[in-house]
């Protein structure tokens, strides 16, 4: 079964200071991979897609990492501000389609940036 | 591109009544997917369309919901009968092609939250 775990489930850090938030699939044949920031009550917004060729991929301050090995990914976020307060969501494809038009979606990373 | 649309924002209705959400997508954007969300929640899928035609359903979306998209543009869910536990962020989400195409975004809209009292 395709699935997709993030961790940790919520952080709070100061503003300022970086983080790193996880995910690790299931997800095969893998395709992509995605980050989204969905702020409080809006819609997710891209941040970043990621091949099996590709190993990292920067969006100004946040920066996703991809090892396709071990099935991880991450996303960093460097000199966090307040506005980086959300969710982060990790979303991943498989190649072949399949159910769900073959998108797993994990549950989120709630990130609090405290001034 | 003006973004994906949705519509109504907010709606907060009766138990028992009938409700539809719009959605307007990235013109030409040929897959058109529906989601449930609740609070610290991950999206759920609920189905999804490429062009007129349905492709998938979820089993979450019980023969009190149903999806259309007439002309291949804009879509409509519609609840029947709501209940206390449909109360919950509706989003939709569009894309050109198929998710697993390399570098292939998809786009969502800002969500219709339910209240059903």
């Amino acid at each position: 079964k395709n699935q997709v775990e993030q961790s940790p489930q919520s952080l709070i850090i100061l503003e300022g200071k970086n983080c790193t938030l996880q995910c690790n699939y299931t997800v095969s044949p893998f395709s992509n991979l995605r980050w989204y920031k969905q702020d409080t009550g809006r819609g997710p917004v891209s941040l970043t897609i990621m091949t099996f060729s590709e190993n990292t991929k920067s969006n100004g301050r946040y920066t996703a990492t991809l090892d396709a090995d071990t099935k991880q990914s991450s996303l960093h976020i460097t000199a966090s501000q307040l506005s980086d307060s959300a969710s982060y969501i990790c979303v991943v494809s498989a190649m072949t389609g399949g159910g769900a038009d073959g998108l797993t979606f994990g549950k989120g990373t709630h990130l609090i940036i405290q001034p | 591109d003006t973004g994906v649309s949705q519509d109504p924002r907010h709606k907060i209705t009766k138990r028992g009544q009938n409700v539809t959400f719009r959605c307007d997508p990235i013109s030409e954007h040929n897959r058109l997917y529906w989601y449930r969300q609740t609070l610290g929640q991950g999206p759920e899928f609920l189905t999804y369309f490429q062009n007129e035609a349905q492709l998938e359903k979820s089993r979450l979306l019980s023969d009190r919901f149903s999806a259309e998209r007439p002309k291949g543009s804009f879509s409509t869910l519609e609840i029947q009968r709501t209940e206390q536990g449909d109360s919950a962020m509706y989003l939709c989400a569009s894309s050109p092609r198929a998710a697993g195409s390399s570098g292939n975004t998809i786009y969502f809209g800002e969500g219709s939250w339910l209240t059903v009292v």
